[in-house]
């Protein structure tokens, strides 16, 4: 598509319970990162994808978080049984393997709130 | 590891004003990128400018443009004839350069633009 896309753009969870968030990236863009940002923080990095390498999740702040990026295209964030420091705004990103040329292309995020 | 610092958390101008938005950053590398990011309040994340960091020249784009000091780790940004659509979060970023790939780019915690009619 034209630019990265998030699904779905608002989700309200109860506590405790798993939520799965969608990014589907520009085509072609070899690379695919997510940050996080909490009410009126910055960015926060969660994870990131490219190419074949192993991903970087140093940015992950728990083992209830984990991500997946399937066929080299869509990746999916997954968060398991959700606590209320949980809510944020989720933020996904891609960029082409050109070091740092264009910097990054964002979505327009998922703003998840935990109940 | 490499830290992004912004100062001022919200400011305010007058419609067609000059403003500067201050960044310091903290880093070991010599070779890296640095950014400026605007978020209005769509969320959508929109590159404003970029700088490489051995290039002295400092970037500019129409009405934005940056001072780069290496040595002071500073990079601030200048918003000339400031108008209303330019009210948004301004984040200040870094990014290591990687021979043939995007490292992660680190932000800076942002500061809030008001442009007053």
């Amino acid at each position: 598509g034209a630019g990265v896309s998030q699904s779905p753009s608002n989700k309200v969870t109860e506590k405790g319970k798993d939520v799965e968030l969608r990014c589907d990236p520009i085509s072609g863009h070899t690379a695919l990162y997510w940050y996080r940002q909490s009410l009126g923080q910055g960015l926060e990095f969660l994870i990131y994808f490219q190419g074949n390498s192993a991903p970087d999740k140093s940015g992950l702040p728990s083992d209830r978080f984990s991500a997946e990026r399937t066929g080299g295209s869509v990746s999916t964030l997954t968060i398991q049984r959700t606590q209320q420091e949980d809510s944020a705004v989720y933020l996904c990103a891609s960029s082409l393997w050109t070091g740092g040329t264009y910097g990054y292309t964002f979505g327009s995020g998922t703003r998840l709130t935990v109940v | 590891a490499q830290t992004v610092t912004q100062s001022q958390p919200e400011m305010s101008v007058q419609e067609a004003e000059t403003v500067t938005l201050s960044c310091t950053y903290d880093t070991s590398e010599s070779n890296y990128y640095l950014f400026w990011y605007k978020q209005p309040p769509s969320r959508q994340m929109i590159l404003v400018i970029r700088q490489e960091a051995y290039k002295q020249q400092n970037a500019t784009e129409n009405r934005f443009s940056v001072n780069f000091q290496k040595a002071a780790k500073s990079f601030s940004l200048k918003i000339s004839d400031s108008q209303l659509g330019d009210t948004a979060m301004y984040f200040c970023a870094f990014m290591k350069h990687e021979l043939n790939r995007d490292d992660k780019i680190i932000f800076g915690k942002g500061t809030r633009l008001h442009i007053l009619p």
